[in-house]
């Protein structure tokens, strides 16, 4: 099972940021399992950013104040994220995680994509 | 719910047995797992469910706790163990992590 994610690597402030997260050697619809990301500032520890069901039930962080978007394409076996408005905060090495979902264990992860926020 | 861990940084030979502690701001029950980090790569899943080691882990790490108070030790330190440990509770949404704990060789 690897998580492979890409996307920009530099985004304007108060642009959006969009990452995809290809799955492979799974399926994103498997039973038991969510899928999310989190992310690493530089230097700094890590930060649940959210995750969801691939029926559609979704969980997120209230400090990143409803500007996250997470979708799941079950077609094409890819998860999303979207973050608004984004400023210099929002820079950081983000990971796309599976997620097991009694214990809420985060047992998959790729490998990050670092994005910095900057004009 | 705020996460703890201490010491925030703590420096260990090869061999030694070592302990890391984490201090949820309320009872998570055993919704407490264990993560370390390596530089420059993603964290890896040592620990779910404050005690049950994940598939693939040394029997050298293992975890305790329950309620707010939580361990990870080490029993006898090698080489690939230092690195930064993270602790995480699944308890309750925002899911939420310490600040980490760096393992560093004396």
């Amino acid at each position: 099972l690897q998580l492979q994610e890409s996307g920009p690597g530099l985004v304007k402030p108060s642009e959006t940021l969009s990452l995809t997260c290809t799955v492979s050697g799974d399926s994103i619809i498997s039973n038991s399992y969510y899928w999310g990301w989190i992310r690493q500032p530089p230097g700094k520890g890590l930060e649940w950013i959210g995750h969801m069901y691939h029926s559609g039930s979704t969980y997120d962080n209230p400090s990143l104040k409803s500007r996250v978007t997470i979708s799941v394409d079950t077609s094409r076996n890819q998860l999303s994220l979207r973050v608004s408005s984004v400023t210099a905060a929002d820079t950081a090495v983000y990971f796309c995680v599976r997620v097991y979902s009694s214990p809420g264990a985060f047992d998959i992860w790729g490998q990050g994509t670092m994005v910095a926020v900057s004009s | 719910i705020q996460m703890t861990q201490s010491p925030s940084s703590l420096s260990a030979s090869v061999g030694d047995r070592v302990t890391i502690t984490c201090r949820a701001s309320q009872s998570i029950t055993r919704y407490l797992n264990w993560y370390q980090q390596r530089p420059g790569k993603a964290p890896k899943l040592l620990i779910y469910t404050a005690s049950s080691l994940q598939s693939g882990v040394p029997s050298r790490f293992s975890g305790s706790g329950s309620g707010t108070d939580f361990t990870l030790t080490i029993s006898s330190l090698q080489p690939e163990d230092f690195a930064t440990y993270y602790c995480q509770q699944s308890y309750s949404s925002p899911h939420t992590f310490g600040q980490g704990t760096r393992l560093e060789i004396k």
